[in-house]
């Protein structure tokens, strides 16, 4: 079945060791989110791709940077995780103007 | 500041209750999308309103687009443990790709 996939479900770095998320997806959508949840809240706009076009959230930290090599993979790069970076990690795929389509999320924990 | 409130944050209903989450915004919404998320889990498409006064339904669960777009409102009809989460509208807030999520509202059903 077509759909969004997230790897890993979980991860667990440490405290200023660079960690990488990834997301691919088999919807052939051109846009890609990248969302971060913490308890409790709803899931924030980190940044997104629309094709090739990287459009970063003005409040996202440069701490967070993404590549997307081609349609179908994007990854989320965590350059020094903090304490305050354990969060839940969505990625979501669109056609342009149309309901989003989430992956399961990845769970990071930062010791 | 937040784009969209929810209200309320939570409810706890009796299984066979009726139930109304709303979505408000300040701002004219291009599209205005409902999503459901179970704990640690990444979220469902449930619904997306374009037009002002437009008005969508799925089994027991009805969501409208007032006709100034800037309010949605999602009615569950007797409700059932299954509908038990986490509610999050989401909109385009401006033209492109931009996308915000509400404040969320989470469900409890009792049996």
């Amino acid at each position: 079945d077509a759909m969004v996939i997230q790897n890993p479900r979980y991860q667990v770095t440490q405290f200023g060791k660079p960690v990488t998320l990834s997301c691919s997806q088999t919807l052939n959508h051109n846009v890609m989110y990248w969302y971060q949840q913490k308890s409790s809240q709803a899931p924030k706009l980190l940044f997104h791709y629309y094709d090739k076009d990287f459009n970063n959230e003005a409040d996202t930290p440069d701490n967070f940077q993404s590549r997307r090599p081609n349609t179908s993979f994007c990854f989320l790069d965590i350059r020094s995780p903090g304490l305050g970076d354990a969060a839940m990690y969505l990625c979501a795929t669109s056609r342009k103007g149309y309901e989003q389509y989430f992956g399961p999320g990845t769970r990071l924990t930062v010791t | 500041s937040q784009e969209l409130e929810q209200s309320p944050q939570s409810l706890i209903v009796q299984e066979g209750k009726n139930l109304t989450i709303n979505c408000t915004s300040s701002k004219t919404l291009y599209g205005l999308y409902w999503y459901k998320q179970k704990y640690g889990e990444g979220l469902i498409f449930l619904m997306m309103l374009q037009k002002g006064g437009e008005e969508k339904s799925h089994e027991k669960i009805t969501a409208k687009l007032d006709e100034k777009k800037q309010q949605s409102s999602l009615h569950i009809t007797a409700s059932q443990p299954s509908h038990a989460g986490i509610y999050l509208c989401g909109a385009d807030m401006r033209r492109g790709n931009q996308f915000y999520f509400g404040t969320g509202t989470s469900l409890t059903v009792i049996p």
